[in-house]
């Protein structure tokens, strides 16, 4: 796609709830990061995708988080039994390759509320 | 360890006028890229402007200028003639040419006043 595509754009779950967030990055590009924004706060890494490869998941809270990709393409930000700690905007990036170059683009993010 | 610094969480600018926004960041690597993004209420971040460490020429974008001074680990935006549509968050990002993500800032707020 011509973007970065999240979904949902906002998500209000009960706490201990499941939410699965979504991203379609730009076709073609490789690296695919996760960021979570709280309230007043810069963007914490969470995990990273390239093509193939294991990703870096060293950013990841706890392990009621989980992320899948499949090869190249849509990757799924899973959040198990939903604290109200993980309230937050979770940016979706891609980009070409692993390589800092030209920076991310940028999806417009999931903001997740949980009460 | 990575860090970047913004110390200013608010600032406003007449239209029309210059500001600047400061950034410091703390790294051991030689070789790294420095961003400015800008986040509208629309939450999406737009790349703004960016800068290799190893140029020593000022990145420059329009409006938007940087200065950087790799000595002292700086790197500060500076917006001319600055419009309405320049009212959002701006986050520094410090981006490695080594390991899996950037490291950002926590943002200046800025509002262009009318």
């Amino acid at each position: 796609g011509a973007g970065v595509s999240q979904s949902p754009s906002n998500k209000v779950t009960e706490k201990g709830k499941d939410v699965e967030l979504r991203c379609d990055p730009i076709s073609g590009h490789t690296a695919l990061y996760w960021y979570r924004q709280r309230l007043g706060q810069g963007l914490e890494f969470l995990i990273y995708f390239q093509g193939n490869s294991a990703p870096d998941k060293s950013g990841l809270p706890s392990d009621r988080f989980s992320a899948e990709r499949t090869g190249e393409s849509v990757s799924t930000l899973t959040i198990q039994r939903t604290q109200q700690e993980d309230s937050a905007v979770y940016l979706c990036a891609s980009s070409l390759d692993n390589r800092p170059n030209y920076g991310y683009t940028f999806g417009s993010g999931t903001r997740l509320t949980v009460v | 360890a990575q860090t970047v610094t913004q110390s200013q969480p608010e600032m406003s600018v007449q239209e029309a006028e210059t500001v600047t926004l400061s950034c410091t960041y703390d790294t051991s690597e030689n070789n790294y890229y420095l961003f400015w993004y800008k986040q509208p209420p629309s939450r999406q971040m737009i790349l703004v402007i960016r800068q290799e460490a190893y140029k020593q020429q000022n990145a420059t974008e329009n409006r938007f200028s940087v200065n950087f001074q790799k000595a002292a680990k700086s790197f500060s935006l500076k917006i001319s003639d600055s419009q309405l549509g320049d009212t959002a968050m701006y986050f520094c990002a410090f981006g490695p040419n080594t390991g899996n993500q950037f490291y950002f800032g926590t943002g200046t707020s800025l509002t262009v006043i009318p």
